[in-house]
């Protein structure tokens, strides 16, 4: 089985400050690793993706994540929050290798402060 | 990357009554996944559909209430059957437009309410 586990589902920064979002996960075997956005009343865009190559995967709009195994962490970060980001966040984990279902964290709701 | 264009955008519909929703993708897909989120709630999977075959479901959901239909690599339906307000969500297609577990499209989302 596997799963992830996203620390506070409300997030607030400032703007310009660093934005760090939490998200754990479990795997049974080694995972993929997926951040999404979903902005309001939109779908979700793939922000992210570790998938067994480097651990420091960089994305769209500025975020980066970390895969550490040690820690089984795979937390998000961005180093100078913009108004744009409010959004919710999405840490998402299936199994490597081949087609595989994936499961969602409960999200992340980030606000930006002017 | 891909484009899943997903319609209706938006409904309200009686109770009892059924819903289709189609998700149109803009290249061919082998798997394409259906989505629920209830309000402020993560997704949660309903069923997986391949091309050719019945659909996979979830623990919790049944083809009778969410029947799939897959008739090409291109193209899924979902319809929610029935409908309560207990079903009134956001759903949401997804397809594997990237390769092998490499990262999913999503559709835009249909949010439905039921009165």
């Amino acid at each position: 089985a596997q799963s992830v586990t996203q620390l506070g589902s409300h997030v607030s920064v400032s703007e310009g400050a660093l934005v760090l979002l939490r998200c754990n996960y479990s795997s049974s075997v080694p995972p993929y690793l997926f951040w999404y956005v979903q902005y309001p009343n939109q779908g979700l865009q793939l922000l992210l993706k570790y998938t067994s190559a480097a651990t420091l995967v960089k994305g769209i709009n500025g975020f980066e994540a970390e895969f550490k195994k040690s820690e089984t962490s795979f937390h998000l970060t961005k180093p100078s929050a913009h108004m744009s980001d409010a959004a919710e966040y999405f840490c998402a984990v299936s199994n490597s290798g081949g087609y595989q279902k994936v499961t969602f964290g409960t999200g992340t709701k980030l606000q930006v402060i002017p | 990357s891909a484009v899943i264009s997903q319609k209706p955008s938006r409904d309200i519909c009686q109770r009892g009554t059924s819903l289709t929703i189609q998700c149109q993708v803009d290249s061919q897909v082998t798997m394409m996944f259906w989505y629920r989120q209830q309000p402020g709630q993560s997704l949660t999977l309903i069923a997986t559909a391949n091309q050719g075959s019945e659909a996979t479901y979830e623990s919790g959901f049944v083809i009778d209430k969410f029947p799939i239909s897959r008739p090409n690599l291109t193209f899924s339906t979902l319809t929610v059957s029935n409908m309560s307000p207990e079903d009134s969500s956001i759903y949401l297609c997804s397809a594997n437009t990237q390769g092998k577990n490499d990262g999913y499209t999503f559709g835009s989302g249909t949010r439905l309410t039921v009165v």
